[in-house]
C-alpha cells in the first residue's frame, strides 16, 4: 500500500457524459500527478500540481481538467466523455518534486478504471 | 521530445534462468525509476537510480544506470514465478521551478513458466 488513494475505483459511465476522479496524496506529500494507462497509449502523464498549483502539464486533453484543493488532494475532470477515454487513470504523489536524493519519488495509488460505453 | 525504449516487450523465460531488461531513453536525465505492474493492479516502486554508475538490488532483480550511454538495464537472476509481471522503466523529466514528470517505456511483459 502507497498511501496515495484514489476513488472510485471503477466507472462505467457513457459517451458525452462527465465524470471526476479523486485523490489523496500521502500524508506530507505537496505534488500529485496524473497519469493515463491506455492499451495504445501506454503510461502517458497528464497534469501535476504542487500545493495548490499546476506545475507541469502533458498530454492532457482540453476536455480534461484537474485541481488540487487546501487540504491537497486533487480531482481530474473528464468531460464529453469519447470511447477512447477508457483507460486506467493513476494518480501518484511525492513530497518535494524536483528533490535530491529520491525526495521527489512518485508513489501510485492504485487507480480508477473508468469505461465509457 | 524524450523517447524511452524498452526491450524486450515480451519475455518468457523459464525458472532458474538469467535474463536482461534495457532500458534506452533519449535525452539527458539521472533520474531513473524501475516500476513492477501486476495485471489490473498499480505500479510498485522497484528502484530509484539517481546518479551515473547507481546499482541497486533486492532480491533477484538488480537494476544500474549509465547516464552516459543514456542506458539502464534490469537483470533478473534464477528466475522464479512469482516475478512474473510487467515492469516500467520511467525517465525523470525536470523542468524549471521543480516542475517534473516520468516519461515511461512501453513495459515489458514477464513470463516465468515453471
Amino acid at each position: 500500500d502507497s498511501g496515495v488513494t484514489q476513488t472510485p475505483k471503477h466507472l462505467i459511465t457513457a459517451t458525452g457524459q462527465r465524470v471526476t476522479l479523486r485523490c489523496s496524496p500521502r500524508s506530507g506529500d505537496l505534488s500529485v500527478y496524473w497519469y493515463q494507462q491506455s492499451l495504445d497509449q501506454g503510461l502517458q502523464f497528464l497534469i501535476q500540481y504542487y500545493n495548490g498549483e499546476e506545475r507541469a502539464k502533458g498530454n492532457i486533453l482540453e476536455r480534461f481538467s484537474a485541481q488540487q484543493f487546501p487540504d491537497l488532494h486533487s480531482e481530474l475532470n473528464l468531460s464529453s466523455l469519447e470511447l477512447g477515454d477508457s483507460a486506467l487513470y493513476f494518480c501518484a504523489s511525492s513530497h518535494i518534486p524536483g528533490a535530491s536524493g529520491g525526495a521527489d519519488e512518485q508513489f501510485f495509488g492504485p487507480g480508477t478504471r473508468l469505461t465509457v460505453l | 521530445e524524450l523517447k524511452v525504449e524498452q526491450n524486450p516487450l515480451f519475455l518468457s523465460m523459464q525458472e532458474g534462468k538469467n535474463y536482461t531488461i534495457y532500458c534506452n531513453y533519449s535525452t539527458t536525465s539521472d533520474r531513473l525509476y524501475w516500476y513492477r505492474q501486476d495485471p489490473g493492479k498499480s505500479l510498485e516502486s522497484l528502484f530509484v537510480l539517481l546518479s551515473n554508475g547507481a546499482v541497486k538490488q533486492e532480491g533477484r532483480l538488480m537494476a544500474s544506470l549509465d547516464t552516459k550511454a543514456r542506458l539502464s538495464t534490469l537483470h533478473i537472476t534464477a528466475a522464479v514465478h512469482d516475478l512474473s509481471a510487467t515492469y516500467f522503466c520511467a525517465v525523470d523529466i525536470q523542468a524549471q521551478g521543480g516542475s517534473e514528470k516520468l516519461v515511461f517505456g512501453k513495459g515489458t511483459k514477464l513470463t516465468v513458466n515453471p
